[in-house]
């Protein structure tokens, strides 16, 4: 069965700060995508970033990029210049796509991210 | 806006009654998937349609059904309504398999369920 943990529960960071958060995952599939998606008080579920397991090359979106290392299952996520903005719950997911048949999305259980003012 | 409209956004009824979410998804999207979240559980995957049919189940109770109707929209039917099924249910829409790979799902505002 595949899994996402994220160890993380709660970080903080001072706005304008760098922040790593962590996640890994299980799988024996060898074609999926790993999301980051983010969850404000407004709950809705936005996606942060995508990456899919056949790149080499890290993903980036503007203040967000994703170190992604595919022998040891680590997906973590960097934000840059931290802002208020960015406090939500943060969650690592993953989707199997095995021959064209896509997967359901796995989610981890979270990271609580607070930018301190 | 994701294109994937829930209704309602929030519903409060009492144990032992029955509710049904509904969920429209982006234009164009065949696949409807069903999440939970909940404090204690996170956000369990439940049940997936594509194109009408079932896909995939997953942690879903046998108090709750679903179904993806012609025109796409799904309804998710919670019954004999527990304390314990309080959560926020999202529904989330995909593209079409053949329409393009990027394994990204598209997320409503999720309907908050309170059971009292």
């Amino acid at each position: 069965a595949q899994t996402v943990t994220q160890s993380q529960p709660e970080m903080s960071v001072q706005e304008a700060e760098t922040v790593t958060l962590s996640c890994t995952y299980d799988t024996s599939e060898n074609n999926y995508y790993l999301f980051w998606y983010k969850q404000p008080p407004s709950r809705q579920m936005i996606l942060v970033i995508r990456q899919e397991a056949y790149k080499q090359q890290n993903a980036t979106e503007n203040r967000f990029s994703v170190n992604f290392q595919k022998a040891a299952k680590s997906f973590s996520l960097k934000i840059s210049d931290s802002q208020l903005g960015d406090t939500a719950m943060y969650f690592c997911a993953f989707i199997s796509n095995y021959g064209g048949s896509q997967g359901n999305l796995i989610f981890g259980k979270g990271t609580k991210l607070s930018v301190k003012p | 806006d994701s294109g994937v409209t829930q209704t309602p956004k929030h519903l409060i009824t009492a144990t032992g009654q029955r509710v049904t979410l509904r969920c429209s998804p982006r234009s164009g999207d065949l696949s409807v998937y069903w999440y939970q979240q909940s404090l204690d559980q996170g956000l369990q995957f439940l049940i997936q349609y594509y194109n009408g049919e079932e896909r995939a189940k997953g942690n879903i109770l046998e108090r709750f059904s679903a179904q993806q109707f012609p025109d796409l929209h799904s309804e998710l039917n919670l019954s004999s309504l527990e304390l314990g099924d309080s959560a926020l249910y999202f529904c989330a829409s995909s593209v079409p398999e053949t329409a393009g790979d990027t394994g990204e799902l598209f997320f409503g505002e999720g309907s908050r369920l309170t059971v009292l």
